[in-house]
């Protein structure tokens, strides 16, 4: 069974830190790899993607990916009080599906 | 550019009835996936439709159903309605299959009483 590991939280960082939010997965044949937010009440919004080893930036997002310890991870740089949410990591198997296996999801409480 | 609509946003239903979720994917995406979410399991894989053919399915009894007609919009019907069955159901819009991003629409919260 495919699973997707996060750790729940809540984490709390206080304004303007960096928020390191962690995601393991089970099936080394996963290819793509996604990260949400979900506000509360809300639907989950993609911040970002990726697809091969190594970082992706993109704003004050960075997403990075190492297939040989199915871990991917995201870091939120200077963390703002609109970042609080739960962040959702999502893994894809391969082509010819569009399943996504979610994780439970990490809740992220930024102080100010 | 339009996002991924779903229609209704709430529904109230009473245990045994039926229901259809109505789901229109982003113009030009013809892969549409629809998963269920409680706060105890989190989001569940439900079905996937491409070109009008479901491709794949979660582990959720007959129950629940869908399918997708040629213009791509979907609907999921669950039938004989459990108090469980009370969850944010959420549709999710593709290009393709491959290493496309998909995208979410905001969601039908269904709850039964």
């Amino acid at each position: 069974q495919k699973e997707v590991e996060q750790n729940s939280g809540p984490l709390s960082v206080p304004e303007g830190a960096i928020a390191s939010l962690n995601c393991t997965y089970s099936d080394r044949g996963s290819q793509s790899f996604f990260w949400y937010r979900q506000y509360s009440g809300k639907s989950p919004e993609l911040i970002m993607s990726i697809y091969s080893n190594g970082d992706k930036e993109d704003g004050r997002f960075t997403a990075q990916l190492n297939k040989a310890s199915q871990y991917v991870s995201l870091l939120i740089r200077d963390s703002q009080p609109s970042d609080s949410a739960t962040y959702l990591c999502a893994v894809k198997a391969g082509a010819g599906s569009y399943q996504l296996t979610f994780g439970k999801g990490t809740k992220l409480s930024v102080i100010p | 550019k339009a996002g991924v609509t779903q229609t209704p946003r709430y529904l109230i239903k009473t245990r045994g009835q039926q229901v259809t979720l109505s789901c229109s994917p982003i113009s030009g995406h013809r892969s549409v996936s629809w998963y269920q979410q409680t706060p105890g399991q989190g989001l569940q894989f439900l079905f996937e439709y491409f070109s009008e053919t479901q491709r794949n399915k979660g582990n959720f009894p007959g129950r629940f159903s869908g399918r997708q007609f040629s213009n791509s919009r979907s609907e999921m019907n669950v039938s004989t309605l459990e108090l469980g069955d009370s969850a944010l159901y959420l549709c999710a819009s593709s290009f393709n299959m491959g290493n496309t991003e998909a995208f979410f629409g905001q969601g039908t919260r269904l709850t039964v009483v």
